[in-house]
């Protein structure tokens, strides 16, 4: 249990396509993560939002969405993706930004398949 | 442009014996530095971290060391065992100029063999 948890685990969706994906903390967390992790890249920051406002998009793609109702929640609302968008989709989640010593807590990630 | 670089992508080490996983960095404003560990099928999960006001860091078998002059931090694990299989990821971040977000490297899949 890591406190941070994402739906679904795997996602296959086509081209036309809109689906979205979920993550959900419960640590108390001030501040939440989508990162993208593809084959043999570094963990590519998406989006940051710190009290439930968007500090960092950092140059995503419009055809990816996020989302964040409340402190807890996030997502990721995806529409018309390319089918080098299948990646893994991690979220993360930690304490108020610009905190010294913030270690991230991650989910399990969504594996994406773009047919 | 990677600002966070790990240049092996895997090593092999024998049960026992001391793994040392290597990450350079280019940004002299990075300040504060993390180990993530990441088991297929799961998200990363935090190992240890350094601020660069300290050149060494110790937890259990895990040590890691920083030598800010040449812009190199280390990971060791002694002893070495199977179950510290996985992936490790080198993270950093400038938070003396506000940025908390880190940078990740590439990663380097460590195997360790019983």
């Amino acid at each position: 249990e890591t406190g941070v948890t994402q739906t679904p685990r795997h996602l296959v969706m086509g081209m036309t396509n809109k689906k979205s994906l979920k993550c959900e903390q419960h640590l108390g967390h001030n501040a939440m993560y989508w990162y993208k992790q593809s084959a043999k890249k570094p963990l590519e920051l998406m989006f940051v939002y710190s009290l439930e406002e968007r500090v960092e998009n950092n140059s995503v793609p419009s055809r990816f969405s996020p989302e964040c109702p409340n402190s807890s929640h996030l997502f990721l609302h995806l529409h018309t993706l390319q089918p080098e968008d299948s990646a893994l989709y991690l979220c993360a989640s930690s304490q108020a930004p610009g905190t010294l010593n913030t270690e991230a807590f991650f989910g399990q990630g969504t594996r994406l398949t773009v047919v | 442009d990677q600002q966070v670089k790990q240049n092996s992508p895997s090593l092999s080490v024998q049960e026992g014996r001391i793994s040392i996983l290597n990450c350079d960095y280019t940004n002299s404003m990075f300040d504060y530095f993390l180990w993530y560990k990441k088991y297929p099928a799961e998200g990363p999960t935090f190992l240890i971290s350094i601020s660069s006001i300290k050149d060494k860091n110790e937890d259990g078998r895990f040590t890691v060391f920083l030598n800010k002059s040449a812009k190199h931090l280390s990971l060791h694990i002694v002893p070495s065992q199977p179950g510290d299989s996985a992936v490790y990821f080198c993270a950093a971040s400038a938070t003396s100029g506000g940025s908390y977000i880190p940078t990740f490297g590439r990663g380097t899949s460590l195997i360790v063999h019983p």
